[in-house]
């Protein structure tokens, strides 16, 4: 059972464009929601992050929307730039529970120059 | 050091070689994590240590697989008799204390041919 799902997998935006990527959870003791950037050759590295008790957070060109009723969220990259292209990966965790986090599948995102 | 160190970043075994992987994690740093992650997937849990104590190895895909860390700081995951579904990239990460975010470091490539 896939814990955490996510789409598209693959996404390719224009230069300016808003990239968007949805992921979707099932268990509810989740509690911490980071989205992790990969490119390749390197290993994942910290994003954005959001917890439930707030509906949405933007940190700079990056903003994450969070439905806790339909245990969703999304990652909005505004203003989608070329050296943004790379994998993207929604990630879940239990924080009150244990550190592990559960991955999406990732998205491969790319930006048209 | 600055983030976290693995080695070697390649690795090359033939089916049924032993191998160990290493992690030097971000200095004071209390939880240490291993990932795997084939490849086009996203990264997936194997084992959570919490200073020298391994508090979590259910991702652990077989006995064939091992973990260590015993002065809590450098760790090492061995894997015996390798597989060639053993292939993947092996990521490390480490986090300050429970609750924060994790750093990971570029992982190790291990093909088995």
């Amino acid at each position: 059972q896939q814990q955490v799902k996510q789409s598209p997998q693959s996404l390719i935006v224009q230069k300016g464009g808003i990239s968007i990527i949805n992921c979707a959870y099932e268990n509810t003791a989740f509690d911490y929601f980071p989205w992790y950037q990969q490119f390749p050759g390197k290993g994942p590295a910290l994003l954005i992050a959001i917890r439930p008790d707030v509906s949405e957070k933007k940190e700079g060109r990056f903003t994450i929307s969070f439905n806790k009723s339909a245990k969703q969220f999304s990652l909005h990259i505004m203003d989608s730039q070329p050296g943004d292209s790379a994998t993207y990966f929604c990630a879940a965790s239990a924080m009150n529970r244990d550190d592990k986090i559960i991955f999406g599948k990732g998205t491969r995102l790319h930006i048209l120059p | 050091g600055a983030g976290v160190s693995q080695s070697p970043r390649y690795k090359v075994a033939k089916r049924g070689q032993d191998v160990a992987l290493r992690c030097d994690p971000i200095s004071g740093h209390v939880s240490l994590f291993w990932y795997q992650q084939a490849l086009g997937q996203g990264p997936e849990f194997l084992t959570y240590f919490q200073n020298e104590a391994q508090l979590d190895k259910s991702g652990l895909p077989s006995d064939r697989f091992f973990a260590e860390r015993p002065e809590g700081s450098v760790s090492t995951l061995k894997i015996q008799r390798t597989q060639q579904e053993d292939s993947a990239v092996y990521l490390c990460a480490s986090s300050l204390t429970r609750g924060h975010g994790y750093t990971f470091g570029s992982g190790t490539r291990l093909t088995v041919v």
